[in-house]
């Protein structure tokens, strides 16, 4: 099955910096790669997602970027702010209907104002 | 995007007792849904897949009779936990899958916080 790897597991930036979130995941087949982010005792909300037949996709300040070569795929966030801060949790998949995401085990990022 | 609920959003229950929680889905219809769960600080763990109609499809370790999952509609799934145990507390989320929508997208609920005393 899928494995997928998360790092890091806890980040902590300056308030308007950037911050960078890299997973890595084990399942050539995969095509799906969305990233979540929670908040303390709620649901994950989908923030931004990229399929295998992209490299790259923006959405306003955050990014994802996805190498199918060497298997990995990062999130970009610019600007941060304190509202940022949060879990952020990836995930993979193969697209073929009734299969569940694998979960990276995810990354609290702190925003420092 | 579509909406999932889940009843209740927290529950607390005597160690033996048997929880329902249910997942809906409120403006679409899911043939599948997925039932996760997540301790404290960690990811999420997908426990089942339920289909409807079918029986529903287990991961390595989670015991099927301990974790009852029916799916009588395409947009109910129940997750019963019975005799649950202190070492059940978790955070049980279901999802969805919009089987109209774009691909891959999943819908969380959100969530049912269960303590068992």
């Amino acid at each position: 099955g899928e494995n997928v790897e998360q790092h890091p597991s806890t980040l902590s930036v300056q308030e308007g910096d950037s911050a960078v979130i890299k997973c890595t995941y084990s399942d050539s087949a995969s095509n799906y790669f969305p990233w979540y982010k929670q908040e303390l005792g709620k649901r994950p909300q989908l923030i931004i997602d990229i399929r295998s037949n992209v490299g790259e996709k923006k959405d306003q300040r955050i990014a994802v970027t996805l190498n199918k070569t060497a298997k990995h795929f990062s999130l970009h966030i610019t600007e941060t702010q304190p509202e940022d801060s949060a879990v952020y949790f990836c995930a993979a998949k193969r697209d073929t209907g009734r299969r569940a995401l694998t979960f990276g085990s995810g990354t609290r990022l702190q925003v420092q104002p | 995007g579509a909406v999932v609920s889940q009843h209740p959003s927290r529950v607390i229950c005597k160690s033996g007792t048997s929880v329902k929680i249910e997942c809906r889905s409120l403006d679409f219809q899911a043939t599948t849904m997925f039932w996760y769960r997540q301790f404290p600080k960690q990811s999420l763990m997908l426990m089942a897949t339920s289909n409807e109609g079918s029986k529903a499809t287990y991961e390595q370790g989670v015991e099927k009779d301990k974790f009852l999952i029916n799916h009588a509609s395409l947009t109910l799934s129940t997750l019963t936990v019975t005799s649950a145990h202190p070492e059940d507390s978790s955070f049980y989320i279901c999802s969805a899958r919009d089987q109209t929508g774009s691909e891959g997208e999943q819908f969380f609920g959100p969530g049912t916080r269960l303590t068992v005393l």
